[in-house]
């Protein structure tokens, strides 16, 4: 099975800060990675599909980038909407597994 | 309006059974991969099992491998959670969701709708 890893698992930050979480693979994974956030009580919502590429009606200040065993996702200036728990997903295989999460916080 | 809805959650004593159910609406049912995900109140997200639209390919997590069955009734715009004995480690909010492609067959997708959820409790 393919073992996801996220960092850090909590960041502190500010209104308009650039923030990046790190999410690595246990084997290549090409660009199969997916990217969702998540609010308490809420559905996950996607956000990056295949490493990249911005799901419809996502903001164009989350940005995904990566391929093979390494992915980082970025959020160029944080929003108060955007404190968050995000979680990647890869999706090379037909068993999913999800990375451990990353909560942002206010700082 | 593309919406899932599960139902069927409870309270159940170990090695009992429960079944999940999801209803589809809003889109074209029989055409998408569909999974289901689960989450202990406070923690992450953990898969545990996917669905071909037609059916005919299934996989789960090992940890409910020969224990639970996913199934589909493309009939009824249903997916369905057959979960038998049942751990006090499978109490979590079971959520069902719905893979981003339309006529995909490999399944290397991801999951772009999202129902609410449904809590197992399995506790004496």
């Amino acid at each position: 099975d393919i073992h996801m890893t996220q960092s850090p698992s909590t960041l502190s930050a500010s209104v308009g800060d650039r923030v990046t979480i790190t999410c690595r693979a246990s084997q290549s994974i090409s660009h199969w990675l997916a990217w969702y956030q998540q609010k308490p009580g809420k559905a996950p919502k996607l956000l990056i599909y295949e490493a990249s590429n911005l799901q419809s009606g996502v903001p164009s200040r989350f940005r995904g980038t990566g391929s093979g065993t390494e992915f980082t996702l970025t959020i160029s200036s944080l929003q108060p909407d955007d404190f968050a728990t995000y979680y990647c997903q890869q999706h090379e295989s037909n068993t999913l597994t999800f990375g451990g999460g990353t909560k942002v916080e206010i700082k | 309006e593309v919406q899932l809805v599960e139902s069927g959650g409870g309270l159940v004593q170990p090695g009992g059974s429960l079944r999940l159910s999801c209803a589809a609406s809003g889109f074209t049912f029989s055409r998408f991969w569909m999974t289901w995900v689960r989450q202990v109140p406070g923690k992450g997200l953990e898969w545990v099992a996917n669905i071909r639209p037609d059916g005919s390919e299934k996989y789960y997590v090992d940890s409910v491998k020969g224990r639970f069955t996913i199934s589909r009734d493309n009939a009824k715009d249903s997916l369905y959670l057959q979960m038998n004995s049942l751990r006090a480690e499978d109490t979590a909010v079971y959520s069902c969701a719905r893979a981003r492609r339309y006529n995909d067959n490999s399944g290397r997708d991801a999951y772009a709708v999202w129902g609410q959820g449904t809590m197992v409790t399995v506790s004496s």
